[in-house]
């Protein structure tokens, strides 16, 4: 079964601090994203990854940046967190044209 | 610029009976199209597909149509269920080239009354 997993479901943080979000994902797929989903706003592409230590910037890669060192797994790094980061954040992957598997999500509250 | 819009925030409807969630596109360029669900706390799972080579794809109560010429895809649930309450998202993509997200619109709230 495909499974797209993220380290946390919940996270409190404080203004300020360095937050990494992980996603691990076991179906070998060569593209993996980051959204973020706020209430009217729909998904929005924060960066993705097409191969290992290759990324590019979706829509809003403001105040964030991305790490792949291994296939399976991307990091979603918050330099200096701060409050508009606050959000419901969701890790993809994806091989080819075919549909992309969610992770469960991670609730960020930055407080 | 949103490329992917879905007008209608929230959508009711009676148990039974059928619902239409509708969405549109700008980008004529788009040949991939996707539904997904989303549950509160949990990630979006995926609905169903179609490819702009056809105008109609079922699976099971689930039908998506799209209309290329208007820009304009649906999906109808038939019968619809309490159970299908959530927000739903359209996705659009490019079959081929090297874009490789899913540009997602801003959801639609679907409630099925008992």
């Amino acid at each position: 079964d495909v499974k797209v997993t993220q380290s946390s479901r919940y996270l409190v943080k404080r203004t300020g601090e360095k937050v990494f979000l992980e996603c691990v994902q076991d179906m070998d797929h060569e593209n993996m994203f980051w959204y973020r989903q706020d209430p009217g706003l729909g998904l929005r592409l924060i960066y993705f990854s097409y191969d290992v230590k290759m990324k590019e910037k979706g829509d809003i890669p403001e105040g964030y940046s991305v790490s792949r060192e291994k296939k399976e797994r991307f990091s979603l790094i918050l330099e200096s967190a701060s409050t508009n980061q606050t959000s419901m954040y969701l890790c993809a992957s994806r091989s080819g044209v075919s549909e992309a598997f969610f992770g469960q999500g991670t609730r960020l509250t930055v407080v | 610029d949103q490329q992917v819009k879905q007008n209608s925030p929230s959508l009711s409807v009676q148990e039974g009976r059928i619902s239409i969630l509708n969405c549109d596109y700008t980008n004529s360029m788009f040949d991939y199209f996707l539904w997904y669900k989303k549950y509160p706390a949990e990630g979006p799972t995926f609905l169903i597909s179609i490819s702009s080579i056809k105008d109609k794809n079922e699976d099971g109560r689930f039908t998506v149509f799209l209309n290329k010429s208007a820009k304009h895809l649906s999906l109808h649930i038939v019968p619809s269920q309490p159970g299908d309450s959530a927000v739903y998202f359209c996705a659009a993509t490019f079959s081929s080239g090297s874009a490789r997200q899913l540009t997602f619109g801003s959801g639609t709230q679907l409630t099925v009354l008992p």
